[in-house]
C-alpha cells in the first residue's frame, strides 16, 4: 500500500526556517519523482516543488525560489523540504506527492499534509 | 507558463444529475509525438488531502466509479460526473503536467441542489 506521511510542520516566526519531511512506503522508491504542493487556509492547491527520481531534475515554484530547497535521502525513502526566510503568505498545508514515474511531472498519490504558519 | 481556467468556480446538482466541469489551457498541453493529452482531474472532498481522479484527460485511475469521466482536445478539457451522488460533494481540480511548473485549475466547488 502506497504511503506518503509528511511531518515537520508548526508555528514559526517571518524570517525564519523549518524542514519538512515526507517518509513514504509500499513502493520503490528510486524509481518516482516528487512534488510538494501546498494549500493555503481556504484557498487552491499551489505546487511548490518537484525533485526527479535520479535528482537530475529539481524545480521550484517562482515564489519560493531561493528560499526553499527540496532533497531526498533513498537511505531513508524519505524527501525533504527546506524553507528559509518564511513569509506570511508561506502559511499553508503542505502536501508531498509522488509522482507515476521519474520525471513525470504528473501525481498519483498524496499525503495528508502538514501545517505550516508564519506568524509573530 | 501554462495556465489552467477552471469554470465553474461552484456548482449545485441535484443527486442523480450530471455535473460538468471545465477547465482550459492557455498552451496545448498535446504531446505529438504520444498523442497524450497532460491533464489530470483531482477530487478534494472536505478535511482530506486530494485523489487521483483522471489522468491523461481521460484515463481513470483504478477504483475510480465509472461514473467520473474525463475529455479534451490540446486546450479545452471537462471532467463528468455522470449521476451525483452525496460522497460525490467536493473541491475538484484539473492540472497540466505537460511542463513545469505543473500548475492548477482554480477549483471547482461542487455541491447537492
Amino acid at each position: 500500500q502506497v504511503q506518503l506521511a509528511e511531518s515537520g510542520g508548526g508555528v514559526v516566526q517571518p524570517g525564519g526556517s523549518l524542514r519538512l519531511a515526507c517518509g513514504t512506503s509500499g513502493f520503490k522508491f528510486d524509481n518516482y519523482g516528487f512534488h510538494w504542493v501546498r494549500q493555503a487556509p481556504g484557498k487552491g492547491l499551489e505546487w511548490v516543488a518537484f525533485i526527479a527520481n535520479d535528482e537530475s531534475n529539481i524545480y521550484y515554484a517562482e515564489s519560493v525560489k531561493g528560499r526553499f530547497t527540496i532533497s531526498r535521502d533513498t537511505s531513508k525513502n524519505s524527501v525533504y523540504l527546506q524553507m528559509s526566510i518564511l513569509r506570511g503568505d508561506d502559511t499553508a498545508l503542505y502536501f508531498c506527492a509522488k509522482g507515476p514515474s521519474g520525471k513525470s511531472y504528473g501525481i498519483d498519490v498524496w499525503g495528508q499534509g502538514t501545517m505550516v504558519i508564519v506568524s509573530s | 507558463d501554462i495556465v489552467m481556467t477552471q469554470s465553474p468556480a461552484s456548482l449545485a446538482v441535484s443527486l442523480g444529475e450530471r455535473a460538468t466541469i471545465h477547465c482550459k489551457s492557455n498552451q496545448s498541453v498535446l504531446n505529438k509525438y504520444n498523442d497524450k493529452k497532460y491533464v489530470s482531474w483531482f477530487q478534494q472532498k472536505p478535511g482530506q488531502s486530494p485523489k487521483l481522479l483522471i489522468y491523461w484527460a481521460s484515463t481513470r485511475e483504478s477504483g475510480v466509479p465509472d461514473r467520473f469521466s474525463g475529455s479534451g482536445s490540446g486546450t479545452d478539457f471537462t471532467l463528468r460526473i455522470s449521476a451525483l451522488q452525496a460522497e460525490d460533494v467536493a473541491v475538484y481540480y484539473c492540472q497540466q503536467y505537460y511542463s513545469i511548473p505543473p500548475g492548477f485549475g482554480g477549483g471547482t466547488k461542487v455541491e447537492i441542489k
